[in-house]
């Protein structure tokens, strides 16, 4: 099983920034996005398709649609600029990890 | 976010290994899991497994059989990660988190350790 994201995604500061993770039947699976600026740890923004943890603002969203989840970065801020990774869980089996990473977007805040 | 203490940054030689320890707040091993994940410079994030401490029960990535070791100590409430036969592509900074549970499935993970970089080289 694989996550494909595209490698980078560009936005103009105020504007909205779209990042999508591509994947087999992702509607039936349960997808959580991570922000990670450099040198430091991963931040949960989205769990569980769409939900916001505690703490993360409400420019953040997420949409799951056929094979696509979105990560939606409404009124992008120059602080938002880092890398971004999906994460799909799911059951255990011969054929596939429990846990799988897309390879990663750089947002860059023009 | 980053509330699990992970041990510091370690050189090691080409086949020998590492073992990196990762404590967590005093209520993690009753309802959460822990996964390691690492990410080599400039890669993005790989899992390497993860164990979920209450059934001392383990998974790890195809990728990491036979060379990785998950274990949880309850009484600190540490986790551990092994990895043997280290060569350079080893190199990597190793993260623990926790994770949420769905039945004995992982989810989210909603906190992070610090990292910790071991760097492996003749």
């Amino acid at each position: 099983f694989a996550l494909a994201q595209p490698p980078s995604v560009s936005v103009a500061p105020g504007r909205t920034a779209a990042i999508t993770c591509a994947g087999d039947n992702l509607e039936f699976k349960t997808v959580h996005w991570y922000q990670q600026r450099p040198g430091q740890a991963p931040i949960l923004v989205i769990s569980n398709d769409k939900d916001r943890p505690s703490g993360i603002p409400e420019r953040f969203s997420g949409s799951v649609s056929g094979n696509t989840a979105t990560l939606t970065i409404s009124r992008v801020e120059v602080g938002d600029e880092a890398d971004y990774y999906c994460q799909v869980c799911q059951v255990w089996d011969t054929d596939s990890d429990a846990v799988t990473f897309g390879g990663g977007t750089k947002l860059t805040v023009l | 976010q980053v509330q699990l203490l992970q041990s510091g940054p370690e050189v090691k030689k080409p086949g020998s290994s590492v073992k990196v320890s990762c404590k967590a707040p005093g209520d993690t091993f009753n309802t959460y899991g822990i996964i390691w994940v690492r990410q080599a410079r400039g890669q993005g994030l790989e899992w390497m497994g993860g164990i979920i401490p209450l059934f001392h029960s383990t998974l790890y990535a195809q990728v990491f059989e036979g060379r990785l070791s998950l274990t949880a100590d309850a009484s600190t409430t540490t986790s551990y990660m092994e990895l043997t036969n280290l060569t350079s592509e080893d190199t990597a900074t190793y993260f623990c988190s926790r994770a949420s549970l769905r039945g004995t499935s992982y989810q989210a993970a909603d906190l992070w350790g610090q990292g910790t970089l071991i760097t492996v080289s003749p």
